[in-house]
């Protein structure tokens, strides 16, 4: 069964560092997302993507935060000075189209600590 | 996308049905019903959707009531990897970025 892979499944980081938490969507998915969680909260939208753009952000999405999709597998996110409340679950999603059914796939997440 | 209305926890002997409920009072006619599951800060996984009509596959049932306010998930059998945080999502054909809107969810716990 296809899946979304994410890597790495851990992250470490000193606050202020740059950290890029990467996602493989499935192949022949064309949108594809980012949430976070917070530990004991509510799963939280960041990003989606479509056609090489942002298509909608939240308001958690600030200059910070990037997406890219730098070749044609992989989708990334880029924050680029880690604050400690930056620390959560990372997931990647992905959806083969847009619309009201169309399941998500999502990967099983990078848990970024930052220190 | 229309919010919903989900009891916290919920308590389930393993081998039986486990009947979640969720409100959707407010939901559109285009709107869709998703429900997703989440096992211990695993990434959430995808159970089943559905917009008027029962929907059944081989995780679950969905069960819509006719006016469409309210709808239940139905694992026929649970077992104790059914343990998890499920999650009732509305969600609409106009909704711009295609995301999902999370709540809090039901905890379900499936004891043996």
């Amino acid at each position: 069964e296809p899946e979304v892979t994410q890597t790495p499944s851990h992250q470490v980081t000193q606050m202020g560092q740059e950290v890029i938490l990467r996602c493989v969507p499935i192949s022949n998915h064309l949108y594809f997302y980012w949430y976070r969680q917070i530990l004991g909260q509510k799963v939280e939208f960041l990003v989606s993507f479509y056609n090489n753009e942002i298509s909608e952000k939240s308001e958690i999405f600030d200059d910070q935060f990037s997406v890219e999709r730098p070749d044609g597998s992989n989708f990334t996110l880029k924050i680029r000075s880690t604050k400690l409340e930056d620390s959560a679950m990372y997931f990647c999603a992905s959806t083969r189209i847009a619309g009201g059914s169309t399941e998500a796939f999502f990967g099983q997440g990078t848990r970024l600590t930052v220190v | 996308d229309a919010k919903t209305t989900q009891p916290p926890s919920m308590d389930c002997a393993e081998g039986r049905a486990a009947n979640l409920p969720c409100n959707h009072s407010t939901i559109s006619g285009n709107e869709y019903v998703y429900w997703y599951r989440q096992i211990h800060s695993q990434g959430p996984q995808y159970i089943i959707h559905g917009l008027k009509n029962n929907e059944t596959n081989e995780m679950a049932s969905l069960i819509i009531t006719e006016d469409r306010k309210s709808s239940t998930l139905i694992l026929p059998h649970a077992t104790l990897r059914d343990t998890a945080v499920y999650y009732c999502i509305v969600r609409g054909p106009n909704n711009a970025g295609n995301m999902l809107t999370f709540g809090g969810g039901t905890r379900l716990m499936v004891k043996p």
